[in-house]
């Protein structure tokens, strides 16, 4: 089993539509997690930390659920410029803050 | 004013050759990581460095060696390259090895093996 998974997707979705998707973890030692995105031929940036009680940016919510090991990443009022590949990101940092990597979910927002 | 840079951004080379790829940062981070990330998409974590001394180091062939003069730069030779080593190669800082803080990513070196 991969320490972080994902559903590749791609998640087709109409422009001014919600989206959203799961990312799951085997590490229960986990400590910190991360949504990343990742533009075609780019490097990976910071979307937004994911805290334990959930947290909130502009149209973007992210969420954690640490009994069940997956946190989730809610996309609403879908922009064009939201395609692209979301990267769900862990970090154990009693492994010298390795961040590990799920495969990523690809987001094609359409018209 | 680019805040983590590597270079050079694409390495077009022949099997057999010995390569370098240079990344420095300027946000004053004390933590560097070489990433690598293959056609199928998936980042993995190759190196990390804090303050020059070597933290991480994932199960990477020894022709590959990671170099660290200070802080600021962390650079990466790849000796005898072959077919599947080709792929792009991230470099990133973060404030400190255990913080909660994210990693910021170099644009990436695409290294294509011929």
């Amino acid at each position: 089993r991969k320490e972080v998974e994902q559903d590749p997707g791609p998640f087709n979705v109409p422009e001014g539509a919600t989206v959203a998707f799961n990312c799951t973890y085997s590490n229960s030692a986990s400590q910190s997690f991360f949504w990343y995105r990742q533009d075609c031929r780019k490097e990976p940036k910071l979307l937004m930390s994911v805290y334990s009680s959930g947290n909130e940016d502009g149209r973007f919510t992210a969420q954690l659920n640490r009994a069940s090991q997956y946190i989730s990443l809610l996309i609403r009022d879908s922009k064009l410029s939201d395609s692209a590949t979301y990267l769900c990101v862990v970090n154990n940092r009693a492994a010298g803050n390795k961040l590990t990597f799920g495969g990523g979910t690809r987001v094609l927002v359409k018209p | 004013d680019t805040a983590v840079s590597q270079t050079p951004k694409y390495l077009v080379t022949q099997m057999g050759n010995d390569k370098s790829i240079k990344c420095e940062q300027n946000l004053g981070h004390d933590t560097m990581y070489w990433y690598k990330q293959d056609s199928k998409k998936f980042l993995k974590i190759m190196f990390s460095y804090n303050n020059k001394e070597l933290i991480i180091n994932e199960t990477v062939p020894n022709r590959f060696s990671p170099k660290s003069p200070d802080k600021a730069h962390l650079n990466l030779h790849i000796n005898s390259l072959e077919l599947g080593d080709s792929a792009v190669y991230f470099c990133a800082s973060s404030q400190d090895p255990l913080s909660n803080q994210p990693q910021h990513f170099g644009d990436g070196t695409r290294l294509s093996i011929l």
